[in-house]
């Protein structure tokens, strides 16, 4: 089992550019997340997933969207980058939202 | 104010000490998170726990609800412990259908051979 899986794992982006960062697991999990981390922030999170057909947003929604295509997909897109959104942003899944939570290996967003 | 205060941000310790970190939080909670993230960034959640305590090898877990607290625990510590330890809440108003974990800003331990 692979987990969960992100792509890409590192982007440049200029700002006002558009990118969609790729999520999958394999664990049969009802509930999806995307979280950002700063330095000095700590975890946020962005939008969630509790159940495949539902999203929510979480603390930090603003200059994102996210689309749960089916059970095992959740992508989150930013359609106008700015240098604000440069982070590390990081995928989760669980069984369902007062279970555990495993994470994907993150991905590196740098914006120009 | 933070909802979730960790405490040390930084510990330094050498190998073989019984190394403490410290989470409190503010509000009503229905579960409690211990995570670790790697040098390379990479997280992995090491406890779940609303009450009481739970040991995995050399790491316990204790959760004070009355007093919003709770301590994660190594013992014998090793250099391979060295990694940022992250305590995260799930707010008791956020249960049922939500899943808003609010996290620390984290501890920084590393562990000296």
């Amino acid at each position: 089992n692979a987990g969960v899986t992100q792509t890409p794992k590192f982007q440049v982006l200029k700002t006002g550019q558009s990118m969609t960062l790729q999520c999958a697991q394999d664990m049969n999990h009802n509930s999806m997340y995307w979280y950002r981390q700063d330095p000095g922030m700590g975890l946020r999170l962005i939008y969630y997933s509790a159940s495949e057909g539902t999203t929510d947003k979480g603390e930090v929604p603003n200059g994102y969207n996210v689309s749960r295509l089916n059970k095992r997909e959740f992508s989150l897109r930013l359609e106008s980058a700015a240098p604000s959104q440069t982070s590390v942003y990081f995928c989760a899944s669980s069984e369902g939202t007062q279970e555990t939570q495993y994470f994907g290996p993150g991905t590196r967003l740098l914006v120009l | 104010k933070n909802e979730v205060e960790q405490s040390p941000q930084n510990l330094t310790a050498q190998e073989g000490e019984f190394i403490t970190i410290n989470c409190s939080y503010s509000v009503g909670i229905s579960a409690l998170h211990w995570l670790q993230q790697h040098p390379g960034g990479g997280i992995v959640s090491l406890f779940m726990l609303s009450s009481g305590k739970k040991k995995h090898g050399r790491l316990i877990a204790t959760i004070n609800i009355q007093e919003k607290h709770s301590s994660l625990h190594i013992t014998a510590s090793h250099p391979r412990d060295s990694a940022v330890y992250i305590c995260a809440v799930l707010r008791l108003e956020d249960g049922g259908s939500q899943g808003n974990l609010i996290f620390g800003k984290g501890t920084k331990l590393s562990v000296k051979p």
